[in-house]
């Protein structure tokens, strides 16, 4: 079983919806959790970090659920500019680990 | 107030040679990490270091790859005798904290390496 898994999409969808991208991890002692977004041929760059508690950053929001060692990143009312690959990141001890990442198209 | 430098930001190399690709932290960063990331491929950890440390390099090839982090000057990461696997998109990324508590990565813009 992969460390981080991730849908690699593409997720097409219109300006205006709404779409949720799921993420699993194997190591149930992974100790934090963030995703990142990566632009083609850019570097990556943190997204949100997420918490057991949930947590929400304008239309994006965050939700972890360690009892399925499940990780999820829903975008409401989409633009154009969130079109990018979306990374799921896994802190284990003191490396982070990176999901191959879904990627997000956006069309008028 | 710069972010991560990578240097070069595009290297080619023919079979053989040897690549040695920088990195300088953001300031009051002394937590470096170097990722590589092939073509259609995710990001994959290669080395973790501090300051004259190598914290865990778990994810470096067994031979032809180094990575240090000198007391002065930039991190270096090293492909000897190059193959053209090792064509690739090598990011360095720093973060002020690390370990268990290691949050937000901050990354250089990568430098690609092409071997001919």
């Amino acid at each position: 079983r992969k460390e981080v898994e991730q849908d690699p999409g593409p997720f097409n969808v219109p300006e205006g919806a709404t779409v949720a991208f799921n993420c699993t991890y194997s190591n149930s002692a992974s100790q934090s959790f963030f995703w990142y977004r990566q632009d083609c041929r850019k570097e990556p760059k943190l997204l949100m970090s997420v918490y057991s508690s949930g947590n929400e950053d304008g239309r994006f929001t965050a939700q972890l659920n360690r009892a399925s060692q499940y990780i999820s990143l829903l975008i409401r009312d989409s633009k154009l500019s969130d079109s990018a690959t979306y990374l799921c990141v896994v802190n284990l001890y003191s490396t982070l680990t990176f999901g191959k990442g879904t990627m997000l198209l956006v069309s008028p | 107030n710069a972010g991560v430098m990578q240097n070069p930001r595009h290297l080619v190399r023919r079979r053989g040679q040897e690549a040695r690709l920088r990195c300088s932290p953001m300031k009051g960063h002394s937590h470096v990490y170097w990722y590589r990331q092939l073509p259609e491929e995710g990001l994959k950890f290669m080395v973790y270091l501090q300051k004259e440390n190598i914290i865990d390099e778990s994810g470096m090839p067994k031979e032809r790859f180094s990575a240090e982090f000198p007391k002065e000057g930039p991190s270096i990461l090293r492909i000897q005798q190059v193959v053209r696997g090792d064509s690739a998109a090598y990011f360095c990324a720093s973060s002020r904290l690390g370990g268990r508590n290691t949050g937000e990565l901050f990354f250089g813009e990568g430098s690609r390496l092409t071997v001919l």
